[in-house]
């Protein structure tokens, strides 16, 4: 069975902080993306990445896929609170049926 | 951009109704899934479905059922709802464009089972 465990699952820091926020599996994964959910929304995808130590950016957000394909990290540099939200990593699961895998979600909390 | 949409954004039942919870997609994409969402629980998923009329069960499948008549158009049926089906139902939609699944959300349906 494939799993992803994201870490840590909460977090509260000041505005203009820096964070990671990790997604860790012991499988490897033929993509992974990365989702953000506000409350009372739903879940809206923010990247994927496929290949190997690929990185992107988006804006203040760093994404990396580790070497081998079982891990990620979402970077934030100078946090803000419209950063606040439930972060979400998914891979997708083997075989290509379509569905994804998620981890069990990182709660980021920035304060003003 | 895609465009997942929800048939309602609360909905109260009383226990033992039958509910029926729409999800209509803009993108002609092949798969459709519902997930249900619970603190502490993340994202689980109930039933997919991969062409019309065709579905498979998620891992959550007991007390539900799907339809897919249309390509756009996926519908998560609750037989007898119960309080322990309160819960937050979230619709996506994906393609499978070289192998991967990027899947697009609803704004979700927060139902209450009383």
């Amino acid at each position: 069975t494939q799993l992803l465990e994201q870490s840590p699952q909460f977090l509260s820091i000041q505005e203009g902080e820096n964070l990671t926020v990790y997604c860790n599996s012991s499988s490897v994964f033929s993509s992974l993306q990365w989702y953000r959910q506000e409350p009372g929304e739903g879940p809206v995808l923010l990247v994927t990445v496929v290949t190997g130590g690929e990185v992107k950016k988006l804006k203040r957000l760093t994404f990396q896929f580790g070497d081998a394909r079982k891990d990620s990290s979402l970077h934030i540099t100078a946090a803000q609170p419209g950063d606040t939200g439930l972060y979400l990593c998914a891979g997708g699961e083997s075989g290509n049926t379509g569905k994804l895998i998620f981890g069990q979600g990182t709660t980021l909390q920035v304060k003003p | 951009d895609v465009k997942v949409t929800q048939s309602s954004r609360y909905l109260v039942k009383r226990t033992g109704e039958k509910v029926f919870l729409e999800c209509v997609q803009d993108m002609d994409h092949e798969n459709m899934f519902w997930y249900r969402q619970d603190p502490g629980l993340g994202l689980r998923l109930i039933y997919f479905s991969y062409d019309v009329k065709m579905k498979e069960k998620g891992d959550i499948p007991e007390g539900y059922s799907v339809s897919r008549e249309k390509k756009e158009r996926f519908s998560l049926i609750l037989e007898s709802a119960s309080t322990n089906q309160t819960s937050m139902y979230l619709c996506a939609s994906s393609s499978l464009a070289g192998g991967i699944s990027e899947q697009y959300f609803g704004p979700g349906t927060r139902l209450t089972v009383t």
